[in-house]
Order: structure tokens, then sequence, then C-alpha cells
């Protein structure tokens, strides 16, 4: 099966700064990468996704690039702000059969005033 | 955005007795439902796949008699704690797409405190 690796664990960033969090994938059949965050106890909210066919995908601040040669796809956020505190999650799905979602480990990023 | 509701939000229980919770598709049919079980500061664990007319499909090391899961309609999704126990504690979390290949919608979360 999908087995989906997140690093950093934990990233404090200084407000106005970049962050980027990284992720890696085995299955060569994912093709579906999704970005998602998560509050202390609330649902996980997408916040980009990006398919294989495409390489980068960007959304006003955030952007997630995508290597399927490597297998790797990475998200990152510009000009960060108190709010983006949170948990991010990467996933990836291989859109055929049960359309199974994986989760990588989580990113506890901190936003530093 | 599609809706997914998840009934009750929390729920505290008894060792040793059954809870059952609800997931809801609002405004959309969902063939397919995907229950999540996420511990204290850990990632979001698939625990089954359930399928609407047919059996649930287990992950590995999740017991199907323990967690019973009922996909009984196109819009509704149940999944229930039998006998829980304190090592059940934790925050489970439904999920559906619209259509095939979709954005996977996630329900509010159930958090289960058994005592």
């Amino acid at each position: 099966g999908e087995n989906v690796e997140q690093h950093p664990s934990t990233l404090s960033v200084q407000e106005g700064d970049s962050a980027v969090i990284k992720c890696t994938y085995s299955d060569s059949a994912s093709n579906y990468f999704p970005w998602y965050k998560q509050e202390l106890g609330k649902r996980p909210q997408l916040i980009i996704d990006i398919r294989s066919n495409v390489g980068e995908k960007k959304d006003q601040r955030i952007a997630v690039t995508l290597n399927k040669t490597a297998k790797h796809f990475s998200l990152h956020i510009t000009e960060t702000q108190p709010e983006d505190s949170a948990v991010y999650f990467c996933a990836a799905r291989a859109d055929f059969g049960n359309e199974k979602l994986t989760f990588g480990t989580g990113t506890r990023l901190t936003i530093i005033p | 955005g599609a809706v997914v509701s998840q009934h009750p939000s929390w729920v505290i229980c008894k060792s040793g007795t059954s809870v059952k919770i609800e997931c809801r598709s609002l405004d959309f049919q969902a063939t397919t439902m995907f229950w999540y079980r996420q511990f204290p500061k850990q990632s979001l664990m698939l625990m089954a796949t359930s399928n609407e007319g047919s059996k649930a499909t287990y992950e590995q090391g999740v017991e199907k008699d323990k967690f019973l899961i009922n996909h009984a309609s196109l819009t509704l999704s149940t999944l229930t704690v039998t006998s829980a126990h304190p090592e059940d504690s934790s925050f489970y979390i439904c999920s559906a797409s619209r259509g095939f290949a979709g954005e996977l919608f996630f329900g509010e979360g159930s958090r289960l405190t058994v005592l």
C-alpha cells in the first residue's frame, strides 16, 4: 500500500517569512496530492491540491510543487501570518479502485509574531 | 462546497458500552465514505472504507467486529464502537467524495472518551 512520509514534524517561522513542508510517497500509481490544514479539535480543511499532470500550482500565498519522478511534493507558504499556525497534512491517492487517501504524519507549524 | 455532517461531536461513555456515530452527506450522494481515527498529536489513520449496499472494507489491524460500519443509504454511514474501552478514546472523522476522484470532504469529527 501507499506510504507517505512528511518532514519536518514541527516548524517555527518568523511572521512574514516562508515555510516549506515536504512529503514523499511510495506508490507510483498515486496521482492526486492534497494538502490539509487542521486546527486543534477541528476537521481537516483542504487548502490546495495537485494532480500528477501538473508540476506546480499556486493559490495566493500557497503553492504546491510535485516531482513525480522523485515521488515527492512540497507545500510552500509565503508571507506567513499568525493565522497560518496549525497542523498541516499532506496526502496521496491513486484515482482508481477505492480512492483511499493516505496521510502523512503531519507538521505543526508555528508562526512567531 | 459539499457538506458532510457528523454526529455526535463528542461523547463520553462507560467502558463496555457501545457508541454509534453518524456521518451524513447533506447535499450529495456518496457511494463511498471513509472512516478515520486520529489519536492526539497524530495523523489520520484510515480505519475502513464504507460502501453503500455492501460490506465495509477494513484496513489491516482494525477489528471489524469491534468497529461496525453500516452504509444503509447514499447519504448515511454509521460507525458503532462496540464494547468500548479506554484505549478506544480518540477523534473519529468520516469523509466522503462527491463523484469519482473528487475532493474529499470531512465531517466535523466525533471525540469519544471512554471512562
